[in-house]
């Protein structure tokens, strides 16, 4: 079965500072990998997601997430953070081997002060 | 165009009432999800409808609950006689691409659901 970790609960960054939110997740294949981020009141937007390929993935927002397959990590990143990236950050991971349904982690929500 | 639509956006209802809560997902999209999101918790899978075969049900918490979708598009999730337990943000999404897991799903600004 398919899982997702995300450790951090709450991140606390001030704005400008770099910010990497950690996601690592437990799959048998290659796995397809998303990051998603949810505003206050709104639905989820997907920020970037992973399939095969080049291990760096560049999303929207200047948002960009590496695929670590030896560490089972695919952790988001961004170097500098602005006071509008505060949100909710959920990484899923879907399944190559025929599941249709992503697994979602519980969401690292990212406080970001002046 | 125009994205996800759910309403209502809040619903407050008493224990033991029905409720029923409305997806209208992109026009065209054949894949349609149904997720409930409790305060602190990430979001669980209730049901996936994939085109014109039989939906996906494992997730649904009991048998209170229950969705359907009519001609390929608009969706309904129904929670019977619901409990505070109940209470949440459910969220309905869409995807393009018909069992395919690679799918963006587009998420709607969901139902936020208390039950007093």
């Amino acid at each position: 079965a398919q899982s997702v970790t995300q450790p951090d609960i709450h991140i606390t960054v001030s704005e400008g500072a770099s910010l990497e939110l950690r996601c690592n997740y437990s799959y048998g294949a290659t796995p397809y990998l998303f990051w998603y981020v949810q505003s206050p009141g709104q639905g989820l937007q997907l920020l970037l997601k992973y399939f095969s390929g080049d291990t760096l993935v560049q999303g929207i927002k200047g948002f960009e997430a590496e695929f670590k397959r030896s560490q089972s990590s695919f952790n988001l990143r961004k170097p500098s953070v602005h006071w509008s990236d505060a949100a909710e950050y959920f990484c899923a991971v879907g399944g190559a081997g025929g599941s249709y349904i992503p697994t979602f982690g519980r969401g690292t929500s990212l406080i970001v002060h002046p | 165009g125009a994205g996800v639509s759910q309403s209502p956006s809040n619903k407050v209802t008493e224990k033991g009432k029905d409720v029923e809560l409305r997806c209208d997902p992109i026009s065209g999209h054949t894949a349609l999800y149904w997720y409930r999101q409790s305060l602190g918790q990430g979001l669980e899978f209730l049901i996936y409808f994939q085109g014109n075969s039989a939906p996906d049900k494992s997730g649904l918490p009991s048998d209170r609950f229950s969705a359907e979708r009519t001609g390929g598009s608009v969706s309904t999730l129904t929670i019977q006689r619901t409990q505070q337990e109940d209470s949440a943000v459910y969220l309905c999404a869409s995807s393009a691409l018909l069992a395919e897991p690679r799918g963006e799903q587009f998420f709607g600004p969901g139902t936020r659901l208390t039950v007093l």
